[in-house]
């Protein structure tokens, strides 16, 4: 069946390290959006990509679409205690419109 | 608030009971969705309304899980003799274009013993 996957499953920086996760479908999505997940809370939505290629940035956030539509990636530079969560990704494919989720990066702070 | 709202917050039942779910999604989405989490995992879809349509359901959903969305605007999600594995968060979301972002509520953490 059409999957996402989603790496790494967890990842340890220390606060002002970079952050990155990857996702990476089985089929061509018609966009990918990026969520975040507090712990204890519900995803949020942090953004939205349509197009071949995109990339757009949030303040330390950067998030591009891959050529072929079917894989994306997150980057956050210079993490703060803030940016602790899990993040996923998720997408339509281009078939139908329900979202398929990766199932999340964690990203801790290491004390 | 005019996000999307879930009651109750946090549900504790026996092994057996009937537990209904209600979500609010924001006024002028007309889509409406189900999913399941459990820890570590992402949501796992369970079914779609396009105003009081039920589009989808999971292949996955068990014959004991039911939605309504009668006038298109709230929705409920009843579990029939719940189960141990039952026990998950369950959030519902919804957004107005196909396709489009997903509004989510604060989900309903269900504890099955």
């Amino acid at each position: 069946g059409q999957q996402v996957m989603q790496i790494p499953q967890y990842q340890h920086v220390q606060e002002g390290e970079d952050f990155t996760t990857y996702c990476n479908s089985s089929t061509t999505l018609s966009n990918i959006q990026w969520y975040k997940q507090r712990p204890g809370g519900h995803p949020v939505f942090l953004i939205q990509l349509v197009k071949s290629g995109e990339v757009k940035k949030q303040k330390r956030l950067t998030f591009q679409f891959g050529e072929a539509k079917k894989n994306s990636s997150l980057h956050i530079t210079a993490t703060q205690t803030t940016d602790v969560g899990t993040y996923f990704c998720a997408g339509p494919p281009e078939s139908n419109y329900q979202l398929i989720w990766g199932a999340g990066t964690k990203l801790i702070i290491k004390p | 608030d005019t996000g999307v709202s879930q009651d109750p917050r946090h549900k504790i039942t026996k092994r057996g009971q009937n537990v209904t779910f209600r979500c609010d999604p924001i006024s002028e989405h007309n889509r409406l969705y189900w999913y399941r989490q459990t820890l570590g995992q992402g949501p796992e879809f369970l079914t779609y309304f396009q105003n009081e349509a039920q589009l989808e359901k999971s292949r996955l959903l068990s014959d004991r899980f039911s939605a309504e969305r009668p006038k298109g605007s709230f929705s409920t999600l009843e579990i029939q003799r719940t189960e141990q594995g039952d026990s998950a968060m369950y959030l519902c979301a919804s957004s107005f274009q196909k396709r489009e972002t997903q509004y989510f509520g604060p989900g309903t953490r269900l504890l099955v013993l």
